[in-house]
């Protein structure tokens, strides 16, 4: 257990549906990032919270959203979901705003869009 | 804007014996990070070694080192003594010192130990 918390494992969900992905940062940790890993993309960066503020944003749709609260779980939420969102999603999570240990990683949840 | 390469989709090797993953980066920035994952069946991304770029001498933890060559962007992986469980997929990822603390990642190069 890397302490890193994300729910639900699996989601199969149909198109046009939105989503709520949650993650729970390990104990401590006040950054949390949010990748998305597909078979023709990687591992691409979505978005980065720190302390409950946005702090920097990659290759993340319109259609996708985040939010850190102020318990520091994070959700990603996915809007008008097509089948090339099919992926696992990982949040990772940090001590600091950066951090040059590197993240701990969620063990990530499996969407499947039909 | 970083980059990373890993020209190596598939790798296998006998338990026991060493194995070389490849890695290759671009950078424009003077304080960066490398690091290896690894991303076992399981799926879990689990970081396997990291390395400062401003450190010359180059990181080892237990049967795995790197050979970080800075002027050529080269950051190899070295599994000594291979043992099954290290059997997974690997990622090379860097990450910038500055503000932006995203991690870039690699392809992967997806390792079978074989008995």
């Amino acid at each position: 257990d890397s302490g890193v918390t994300q729910t639900p494992k699996h989601l199969i969900t149909a198109t046009g549906q939105r989503v709520t992905l949650r993650c729970s940062p390990r104990s401590g940790d006040l950054s949390v990032y949010w990748y998305q890993q597909s078979l023709d993309q990687g591992l691409q960066f979505l978005i980065q919270y720190y302390n409950g503020e946005e702090r920097a944003k990659g290759n993340i749709l319109e259609r996708f959203s985040a939010q850190q609260f102020p318990d520091l779980h994070s959700e990603l939420n996915l809007s008008s979901l097509e089948l090339g969102d099919s992926a696992l999603y990982f949040c990772a999570s940090s001590v600091t705003m950066g951090h040059s240990y590197g993240y701990t990683f969620g063990s990530g949840t499996r969407l499947t869009v039909v | 804007a970083q980059t990373v390469t890993q020209s190596q989709p598939e790798m296998s090797v006998q338990e026991a014996e060493t194995v070389t993953l490849s890695c290759t980066y671009d950078t424009s920035e003077s304080n960066y990070y490398l690091f290896w994952y690894k991303q076992p069946p399981s799926r879990q991304m689990i970081l396997v070694i990291r390395q400062e770029a401003y450190k010359q001498q180059n990181a080892t933890e237990n049967r795995f080192s790197v050979n970080f060559q800075k002027a050529a962007k080269s950051f190899s992986l070295k599994i000594s003594d291979s043992q099954l469980g290290d059997t997974a997929m690997y990622f090379c990822a860097s990450q910038d010192g500055g503000s932006n603390y995203k991690l870039t990642f690699g392809k992967g190069t997806l390792l079978t130990v074989n008995p």
